[in-house]
């Protein structure tokens, strides 16, 4: 079966302009997860989708950062007005339920560059 | 608050020999661990996790580790290693309480990771 997939795999931005990462997950997921990972912090957490509500977002570094789930599946995280810290991978993770007890499957990444 | 350290960076050791990538972490509340493999311009892969019961854990690709509460660890090992287990290692936690107060979300708290090199 498929796993996570997301796009673009490679985004170049400049800086100021606002960027669109997209999460598939794997089909019938209820967890959705997004992190963060660059040299300078690691590997970070973001937020957390149950269905296509969002209990948890303490992870998200600024109020440029947000993102929604619609239907349960796709996700999409936006950054506007990006800045050059903003470089990173970011890494979207899906579990079929919530709770420890669920392992988490990861994809690709996407990695941005913000010149 | 929950924190990981994995003190090495890097570690290279030649093919079939053992190796043991440390792990500390510190935490007010149960613990949940993680060891996750990353190969090169890969996603994250689970090797092992540690929830309840036996402290020592077997993991894919003959790796394990042992869960240590009073020393806080949960280092990781393989008897033998070879070529393709080259790529870099996290471990990672989570706790019940975090859980509770994520909405149910199973948070993960990473460490700054170890690159593992095997050589011939």
């Amino acid at each position: 079966g498929a796993g996570v997939s997301q796009s673009p795999s490679n985004k170049v931005t400049e800086k100021g302009k606002d960027v669109e990462l997209r999460c598939d997950p794997i089909s019938g997921h209820t967890a959705l997860y997004w992190y963060r990972q660059s040299l300078g912090q690691g590997l970070e957490f973001l937020i957390y989708f149950q269905g296509n509500s969002a209990p948890d977002k303490s992870g998200l570094p600024s109020d440029r950062f947000s993102a929604e789930r619609t239907g349960g599946s796709v996700s999409t995280l936006t950054i506007q007005r990006t800045q050059q810290e903003d470089s990173a991978v970011y890494l979207c993770a899906s579990s079929l339920e919530a709770g420890t007890y669920y392992e988490q499957y990861f994809g690709p990444g996407t990695r941005l560059t913000v010149t | 608050a929950q924190s990981v350290t994995q003190l090495d960076s890097q570690v290279p050791v030649f093919e079939e020999a053992p190796v043991e990538l440390r792990c500390n972490y510190s935490s007010s509340v149960s613990v949940y661990l993680f060891w996750y493999v990353q190969y090169p311009n890969q996603g994250l892969q689970l090797l092992l996790k540690y929830l309840s019961g036996s402290t020592l854990v077997k993991g894919i690709n003959g790796f394990e580790a042992e869960f240590n509460k009073s020393q806080t660890s949960f280092h990781l090992r393989k008897p033998s290693v070879h070529i393709s287990d080259t790529a870099e290692y996290f471990c990672a936690v989570s706790g019940e309480q975090g859980s509770i107060l994520t909405g149910g979300g199973n948070k993960l708290t990473f460490g700054t990771g170890t690159q593992l090199k095997v050589e011939l």
